[in-house]
């Protein structure tokens, strides 16, 4: 059974400050999604990684994934309160071919202060 | 695009009640997903639905949970009777299978409250 794990659950940072949230997942697959959810909304899709060493950044997020390693990282540069909310991780529950199944982490959540 | 479209937004009924939410999945796309998230649980994979075809029910939790898509534009979950533990916020997500880089499209979520 596909595993995923997200850490750590909760993290408070300082404006400006870096930080990095850590995915691992427990079984092969080559496609990984980061989302972002605001309290009381929906999931907005950040990042589609799909190849081991695929690196892709917008704006301050920056999200990395490592296949042989299963893990992939958000990173989080020169943090500002716009970025609070919780962010998820996602795994393509692969059978052989893209299936867009995700199995979704615990989610990050995220609150920088000020 | 509107995007995905769920209804209602809130729902509260007591318990024993029939509950049908409803989604409309962007036009164009083929497959379709019911999510659930709890605090407890976090978001868990309901069923989905590739060509209107429901493909994997696996995460269906009972049998009082019921979803069907008759056609390309229209999908509905179903539960009864309803029970306290259902209550939860249910997303609807479409995609289009075909690209390797497609992503989930997720609707705003039904919050669900059963007394």
């Amino acid at each position: 059974e596909l595993k995923v794990e997200q850490n750590p659950l909760f993290l408070s940072m300082q404006e400006g400050k870096n930080y990095t949230i850590y995915c691992n997942y427990s079984t092969t697959s080559d496609r990984l999604y980061w989302y972002r959810q605001d309290p009381g909304k929906s999931l907005e899709s950040l990042f589609v990684l799909l190849s081991n060493g695929a690196v892709k950044q917008e704006g301050r997020l920056m999200a990395s994934l490592d296949t042989k390693a299963r893990l992939s990282t958000l990173h989080i540069t020169a943090a500002v309160h716009d970025l609070s909310a919780t962010y998820f991780c996602a795994v393509d529950k692969s059978d052989g071919g893209a299936t867009n199944k995700l199995i979704f982490g615990t989610g990050t959540l995220l609150a920088v202060q000020p | 695009d509107a995007g995905v479209i769920q209804s209602p937004r809130h729902e509260v009924t007591e318990m024993g009640q029939e509950v049908t939410l409803r989604c409309k999945p962007i036009s164009g796309h083929n497959s379709l997903f019911w999510y659930r998230q709890t605090m407890m649980r976090g978001l868990e994979l309901l069923i989905y639905f590739n060509n209107n075809v429901p493909i994997d029910d696996s995460g269906m939790p009972e049998d009082r949970f019921s979803a069907k898509m008759p056609n390309a534009s229209f999908s509905t979950l179903k539960i009864q009777p309803s029970e306290p533990r259902d209550s939860a916020v249910y997303f609807c997500a479409s995609s289009l299978r075909r690209a390797t880089n497609e992503k989930l499209f997720f609707g705003s979520g039904t919050q669900l409250s059963v007394l």
